[in-house]
């Protein structure tokens, strides 16, 4: 296994395009977040699923947001009617379930400027 | 208030000199800590989880969590170049993470 996978990495696209992304987690994690974090900011939560069950999403996400997990495995991340707002890293991480929360593996992100 | 607060920096220390980054959280029931370090235009890796008070050592890396003051704290002894990057501070609970906004550390040779 070679961590968490995400795709693309780079991807721009015009306002009010459709984009969607996708990762792949580490096999045995069953846990699956989504952050976004721009310049000189830490990452932001946005969502998380346990198996392919989306658990908790932030108010960050509006509703041109939209996440899934089908079967537990990988995800995909879909903004709709994107906006120059939207320009930022999208990063996947994974991590196994636990009371005290192990920390993180994330993916190489997925960098998004909408022009 | 934020919920994970860190001094943005820049902080630059001379190579081999002791490197201290601070970080205060504002939810009195948070779990546990972590350390990740980010290079730029990298994504973040972790380096250190702390879950009780007290120092946790790892090579030249030390944590110190002091959960009265709402406090975690990274030490890294003998600084090199290498170790110049943007350090995040995250803090689990609730069954998700959050991070502050990073501390950029620059060791000079």
């Amino acid at each position: 296994d070679t961590g968490v996978s995400q795709d693309p990495r780079h991807k721009i696209t015009k306002r009010g395009q459709n984009v969607t992304f996708r990762c792949d987690p580490i096999s045995e994690h069953n846990r699956l977040y989504w952050y976004r974090q721009t310049l000189g900011q830490g990452p932001e939560f946005l969502t998380y699923f346990q198996n392919e069950a989306q658990l908790e999403k932030s108010r960050l996400l509006s509703d041109r947001f939209s996440a899934e997990r089908p079967k537990g495995s990988f995800s995909t991340l879909e903004i709709q009617r994107t906006e120059q707002g939207d320009s930022a890293m999208y990063l996947c991480a994974s991590s196994l379930t636990s009371g005290l929360g192990y920390g993180y593996t994330f993916g190489s992100g997925t960098r998004l400027t909408v022009v | 208030q934020k919920e994970v607060e860190q001094n943005s920096g820049p902080l630059s220390v001379p190579e081999g000199a002791i490197a201290s980054l601070n970080c205060t959280y504002s939810d009195r029931g948070s779990q546990s800590f972590f350390w990740y370090r980010q290079y730029s235009g990298k994504s973040p890796e972790l380096i250190m989880s702390i879950y009780s008070n007290g120092d946790k050592e790892d090579g030249r890396f030390t944590a110190q969590l002091n959960k009265a003051s709402q406090y975690v704290s990274l030490l890294i002894r003998d600084s090199q170049p290498s170790d110049s990057a943007t350090y995040l501070c995250a803090v689990f609970n609730n069954n998700d993470m959050r991070f502050g906004a990073g501390t950029r550390l620059t060791v000079k040779p």
